[in-house]
Parts: structure tokens; C-alpha cells; sequence
């Protein structure tokens, strides 16, 4: 069954605005992964946070994991148009952390 | 630049036709994957290889199948594809990083259709 289950389904923003999306998973996890993907391309990975960690930065991306809730959320700070694009958070599992398990997407539209 | 590469990036094939999907690494990573996506949902794990092991997920239906000659290179065959197997197929790689996580690395996908 699908580890991940991403919120909201879609988002619409404007450009300039700030884009959360959060993701809720069900075992216990070793790391936690968010991955971009462009229409009709492979997926990107855009960060991981291990179980341990509760926050983690990369330039505009922020991206929290609370394992008593087992759930995380990505923040992207003062979206563009080209952050245009389906955003997918990864689990591993306990027993095989080189598996990942994909949440459903948030598909997040940057309007110029 | 290192990278994976996947062959042909759109595929049309008949239904029942066999049909092979490839996939090649120049990141020399021991683990590939394929999977398989349909339509605004999650890529969904076939199966992987962990170096020459082939490890199959429990719900991958019989009709797939994968070769694995060398690091490089894997192949994804579909038997007979039927309607339901259209979909973009993704190959993965990742380098074996115990304890630090396992970051992918994917190919740009082959869209399969089936007519």
C-alpha cells in the first residue's frame, strides 16, 4: 500500500508567494525524501532528512519531519514559475532504506 | 556529466507485442530500479537490482520482466502489453550509502503507449 499521502492535492499560487505542502506516512522511516517533477520528465530529488533531524534548509527549500506524527511538509519560499511542477515525498523503510515508497504528488502551479 | 539515460523516450507498441524498455548509468551506481507511472499519480517500485540480485515487488504482474547484464545497462521487457500497461516507465539508480539514505537518480522516463 502507499506509504505517503500528500496535502493538498493541488496548489495555485502566485509568484512571489510562499508554497507548503505536506505529506503524512504510516511505518517507521530511516530518511525522508521530497523529489520534484517536471511535466512529462524524471523525477529530480530536491532533499533528505533523516529520522533524527526535525529541520532542514536548501537554498529556498525548507522542509520539516515530526516522527511522532510521522509527517513532514516542504515550504518553498518566494516561488517562481519554474517551480512549477509535481512534488513527491519518499520514504524508506526500516528493513530496506535503498527502497522508496512515493506519496500521491501535490501539483504545485507558480502563476507569473 | 554523469547521468541516466533511458531509451527510446517514447515507445508505441501493439497490444501484445513484447516490447523493451533500456536503461543505461554513468554514475557507476550499484542499484537500479524501474517504475512504473501512470497518469498524475506516484511512480510505483517494479522492481531493483542490488548489484547482480534481482529483488521483484510481491504486486509486479508476471508480464514484466528485467535484465541486468552489467552495472551500466537494464532492461525492462513486457511480455504482452496490454492496455493498462501504458504509462511512463522510470528507471532509478542509487549508490549504496548504508546509514546516510539513498537519494535517486532518475532517467527522463520512456512513455509507453499500447495500441
Amino acid at each position: 500500500s502507499q506509504q505517503g499521502e500528500e496535502d493538498p492535492q493541488a496548489l495555485s499560487i502566485q509568484e512571489g508567494e510562499n508554497a507548503t505542502m505536506n505529506c503524512s506516512y504510516k511505518t517507521s522511516i530511516n530518511n525522508l525524501q521530497w523529489y520534484r517533477q517536471n511535466s512529462g520528465r524524471g523525477l529530480v530529488h530536491l532533499i533528505l532528512i533523516r529520522s533524527n533531524e526535525r529541520e532542514k534548509h536548501s537554498g529556498r527549500l525548507r522542509v520539516t519531519l515530526d516522527t511522532s506524527k510521522k509527517s513532514s511538509s516542504l515550504l518553498i519560499t518566494a516561488s517562481r514559475a519554474a517551480d512549477t511542477a509535481s512534488y513527491f515525498c519518499a520514504t524508506d523503510g526500516m528493513d530496506s532504506s535503498y527502497k522508496l515508497i512515493f506519496g500521491s504528488g501535490t501539483r504545485l502551479l507558480v502563476r507569473p | 556529466d554523469a547521468m541516466v539515460i533511458q531509451n527510446p523516450r517514447y515507445q508505441v507498441t501493439q497490444f501484445g507485442k513484447p516490447v523493451t524498455l533500456s536503461c543505461s548509468q554513468t554514475l557507476n551506481h550499484n542499484v537500479m530500479y524501474w517504475y512504473q507511472q501512470k497518469s498524475s499519480q506516484a511512480p510505483k517500485l517494479l522492481f531493483h537490482y542490488y548489484d547482480k540480485d534481482f529483488n521483484n515487488e510481491a504486486d509486479t504482474p508476471d508480464n514484466f520482466q528485467s535484465r541486468r547484464p552489467n552495472t551500466s545497462f537494464c532492461f525492462l521487457d513486457i511480455r504482452s502489453p496490454g492496455l493498462g500497461d501504458a504509462a511512463m516507465y522510470l528507471c532509478a539508480t542509487s549508490r549504496d550509502l548504508p546509514g546516510q539514505g539513498y537519494e535517486q537518480y532518475f532517467g527522463p522516463g520512456t512513455r509507453l503507449t499500447v495500441t
